[in-house]
């Protein structure tokens, strides 16, 4: 069985463009969550949905960020415009939900923004 | 105070070394735990779920204290191939499906 899929696995841009990240959940999953990842923060939280509804964005930095889902098999992590300060790895995973809260991650994407 | 917190090391450690890494979590009504393992440039990966009986998966193990609200994983017998950063994961219960990430703790096991 195919894991989370990401796409694209690296992505360099200039400052003020927009940028699409792109997640495939594992099928059957109910839940999605989206990640960020860098060498001062970690891995935080951005956003997860449930059921393909956003159940907590309290984790996405600014307006500058959004999240949709708009069937149960993909989901967009969209930036615009993008900064410097947005250079990060984002990561997306999945979750069959209760009784397993177990999370499945994607390979993410390199983003640099230049 | 952050809501899971690690020590992150890193830990040097020989093949064949016995080491015990402990995550403390603050919300005490917290109801899942998990073992992540991270290799260098790659994404997380589950290693164990930890249970309030504590659960064994080969040269792992993984203990919860509720008490004093610690988890920990020991892992026996090292292999070159362990070293890796290693996350301890929390559930709030009140955070529905949402789970915090320690920052983790980094094994180096050398030959």
């Amino acid at each position: 069985d195919a894991g989370v899929i990401q796409s694209p696995r690296h992505e360099v841009t200039e400052m003020g463009q927009e940028v699409t990240l792109r997640c495939k959940p594992i099928s059957g999953h109910n839940s999605l969550f989206w990640y960020r990842q860098t060498m001062m923060r970690g891995l935080e939280l951005l956003i997860y949905f449930n059921n393909n509804v956003p159940i907590d964005d309290s984790g996405m930095p600014e307006d500058r960020f959004s999240a949709k889902m708009p069937n149960a098999s993909f989901s967009t992590l969209k930036i615009q415009p993008s900064e410097p300060r947005d250079s990060a790895v984002y990561f997306c995973a999945s979750s069959p939900g209760p009784p397993s809260y177990e999370q499945y991650f994607g390979p993410g994407t390199r983003l640099t923004v230049t | 105070r952050k809501e899971v917190e690690q020590d992150p090391g890193p830990f040097n450690v020989p093949e064949g070394a016995t080491v015990a890494f402990n995550c403390t979590y603050s919300n005490s009504a917290s109801q899942s735990f998990f073992w992540y393992r991270q290799d260098c440039r790659k994404e997380p990966k589950l290693l164990m779920s930890v249970y309030s009986s504590g659960n064994e998966d080969g040269r792992f193990t993984a203990q919860l204290n509720r008490a004093s609200q610690y988890i920990s994983l020991l892992i026996r017998d090292s292999k070159l191939s362990d070293s890796a950063t290693y996350l301890c994961v929390v559930r709030p219960s009140t955070g529905g499906f949402k789970t915090i990430f320690g920052a983790g703790t980094r094994l180096f096991v050398k030959a």
